[in-house]
């Protein structure tokens, strides 16, 4: 079955630094890759995804990347705030087909933005 | 439209009790699925469910867990006899369909175990 590795566990940036959280995955069936963002206490939240027919999708100052050979795919915060001090978590998936398209989690990174 | 509702929110059994979680996801979702998030861990998938039908059970234990997700009402993880490694937190997602788009999750229930 699929395995997702996420790296680095904890990630502590200087506020306006650019933040980057990278997940490995095994199964190359995976075609869809969702990004989550949860704070304390709270449910996960989708903050951007990205499908494997594309290599990059930006939403603002949030970014993914894919390289489906390596099977590898990146999250890219730039100019972090204190407020996107949450832990991040990458998954992914196969959809389309008639698959049921459940979501395989990384363990998650802790990521803290200092003032 | 209000977003995926769980309740409770937190939950306290003592070990040889039932809990029960309820999961009522977006509206014109018909799709739930349920995860568990150990400490420290990532968020594990467990079951599967459309309307009246349980489509994949891989990734719940076979004993003492149930789910259902009747015709009318919210989606249900049964729990008998809860142990202390029961206690997490369990989330549930819902998609308006299988494996073609996101899934947007609940707030979760945290259940403890005494």
């Amino acid at each position: 079955g699929e395995n997702v590795e996420q790296h680095p566990s904890t990630l502590s940036v200087q506020e306006g630094d650019s933040a980057v959280i990278k997940c490995t995955y095994s199964d190359s069936a995976s075609n869809y890759f969702p990004w989550y963002k949860q704070e304390l206490g709270k449910g996960p939240q989708l903050i951007i995804d990205i499908r494997s027919n594309v290599g990059e999708k930006k939403d603002q100052r949030i970014a993914v990347t894919l390289n489906k050979t390596a099977k590898h795919f990146s999250l890219h915060i730039t100019e972090t705030q204190p407020e996107d001090s949450a832990v991040y978590f990458c998954a992914a998936s196969v959809i389309g087909g008639g698959s049921q398209g459940n979501l395989i989690f990384g363990k998650g990174t802790k990521l803290s933005v200092k003032p | 439209n209000a977003g995926v509702m769980q309740n409770p929110r937190h939950l306290v059994r003592r070990r040889g009790q039932e809990a029960r979680l309820r999961c009522s996801p977006m509206k014109g979702h018909s799709h739930v699925y349920w995860y568990r998030q150990l400490p420290e861990e990532g968020l594990k998938f467990m079951v599967y469910l459309q309307k009246e039908n349980i489509i994949d059970e891989s990734g719940m234990p076979k004993e003492r867990f149930s789910a259902e997700f009747p015709k009318e009402g919210p989606s249900i993880l049964r729990i008998q006899q809860v142990v202390r490694g029961d206690s997490a937190a369990y989330f549930c997602a819902s998609s308006p369909s299988a494996g073609t788009d996101t899934q947007y999750f609940g707030p979760g229930t945290r259940l403890t175990v005494l």
